[in-house]
């Protein structure tokens, strides 16, 4: 079986300042690893994946992750949060396993930019 | 013009009706997949297909069908729609040409109520 938890239902952060959006991750074979960003009444939008390779991954609007094996971790990182980066984040993981089609998504963290 | 467009976009119907949403996609993926987003639970996969004869059920295609009309139009369908079917659906594309490691395209979403 594979899982995703999202610790955090919010995550406030002031504009400027470092932000992390908490992810790790349960499968019995390798990971996949995505993010995806949510606007008020928009579709999800895919922001960076983990697939193999460099454990650290940079995505779309200056978003970074990490992932750590040891930790089974995929945390969503920027340096220097905007107050357009508020939205509801989505980890979500894919065993390796061929033929898998089952994406499994955490259940959402809410970041919120504070001026 | 959206590359993965949902109709209608909100709809409120009553209990017992017959409700279907529409996904047509221009990415010319082979693979469709119908989720629901409830609040806390992040996404579910109800259905997913990965050409006009291959539909497969999700983890919750209880109370729903779906069809794949062409390789562009896929809909989902309520039978006989219930309240705890009020939610946020979306439809959402993968190429399939890269494997499992491809992220999804999503539509806007189709919220739906069921008094």
């Amino acid at each position: 079986a594979q899982s995703v938890a999202q610790p955090e239902d919010q995550v406030n952060v002031a504009e400027g300042n470092p932000l992390t959006v908490k992810c790790t991750y349960s499968v019995s074979g390798n990971p996949y690893l995505f993010w995806y960003v949510q606007y008020p009444n928009r579709g999800l939008q895919f922001l960076l994946k983990y697939i193999t390779g460099d454990n650290l991954v940079k995505g779309s609007y200056g978003f970074e992750a990490e992932f750590n094996k040891s930790q089974t971790s995929f945390h969503l990182k920027k340096p220097s949060a905007l107050v357009s980066d508020s939205a509801l984040y989505f980890c979500a993981v894919r065993d390796s396993n061929f033929g898998n089609e089952k994406l499994t998504f955490g259940t959402g963290t809410r970041l919120t930019i504070i001026p | 013009d959206a590359d993965v467009t949902q109709t209608p976009r909100n709809r409120i119907t009553k209990t017992g009706k017959r409700i279907m949403l529409e996904c047509s996609q221009t990415k010319g993926h082979d693979r469709m997949y119908w989720y629901r987003q409830d609040p806390g639970l992040g996404l579910r996969l109800i259905y997913y297909s990965f050409d006009v004869k291959d539909i497969n059920k999700g983890e919750i295609s209880d109370g729903y069908s779906v069809s794949r009309q062409a390789q562009a139009k896929f809909s989902l369908s309520l039978e006989s729609a219930i309240p705890n079917q009020t939610a946020l659906y979306f439809c959402a594309t993968r190429d399939a040409r890269v494997g499992n490691t491809g992220e999804l395209f999503f539509g806007e979403g189709s919220r739906l109520t069921v008094l």
